[in-house]
């Protein structure tokens, strides 16, 4: 079945420098990519996601590439803050259904 | 700000006891999402409402049963919660399948005893 691999699955960084945290999805039908950020006891909240058709796609300090060739895509924070901590989770879905298969997420952390 | 509402963000049933957990939404989305998350793990999606055309997955147990009477309202019914069923179970709405953004609740704690 489809699956996504999140990596890496723990992320220590210092305030101020940047994170990337990388997914790979196995169904090259998937078209649709987004990222959520969960903090601790909360709701995952979107922070931005990407289409199939397009390669790259930025908001402010974070950004996001898709190689569908490679079946790759890749969160990238810049300038990093302290309430940048939180769990990051990918996810791929088709267009048919909008089911979302979820990476396993990646806890990062970001030190003062 | 809520729109997706889930209630009640805590709750603590007995093995073997029916419980039902809440979703209302404000945002009049056709489609309700059923996600089981256990500490540490992705969210697991159980199954969906798309308007009310009832889409289950196929390795979700039978104990989980869902309601949606309405578009504003989805229910998640535990038949007979066991240990393993302890979670965090969220709700998700979106405007209609396909390329949609998800909306998710702040989801039902679970606990059993």
């Amino acid at each position: 079945g489809e699956n996504v691999e999140q990596h890496p699955s723990t992320l220590s960084v210092q305030e101020g420098d940047s994170a990337v945290i990388k997914c790979t999805y196995s169904d090259s039908a998937s078209n649709y990519f987004p990222w959520y950020k969960q903090e601790l006891g909360k709701r995952p909240q979107l922070i931005i996601d990407i289409r199939s058709n397009v390669g790259e796609k930025k908001d402010q300090r974070i950004a996001v590439t898709l190689n569908k060739t490679a079946k790759h895509f890749s969160l990238h924070i810049t300038e990093t803050q302290p309430e940048d901590s939180a769990v990051y989770f990918c996810a791929a879905s088709k267009g048919n259904t909008g089911k979302l298969i979820f990476g396993q997420g990646t806890t990062l952390q970001v030190k003062p | 700000d809520a729109m997706v509402i889930q209630n009640p963000r805590y709750q603590v049933t007995q093995f073997g006891k029916p419980v039902t957990l809440s979703c209302s939404q404000t945002l009049n989305h056709n489609v309700m999402y059923w996600y089981q998350q256990k500490s540490s793990q992705a969210p697991k999606l159980l199954f969906h409402y798309y308007d009310k055309d009832f889409n289950n997955e196929a390795d979700t147990p039978d104990n989980f049963q869902s309601r949606r009477p309405n578009t504003s309202f989805c229910f998640l019914d535990i038949r007979s919660p066991g240990l393993g069923d302890a979670a965090m179970y969220l709700c998700a709405t979106s405007f209609k399948q396909g390329i949609n953004i998800q909306y998710f609740g702040a989801g039902t704690r679970l606990s059993v005893l």
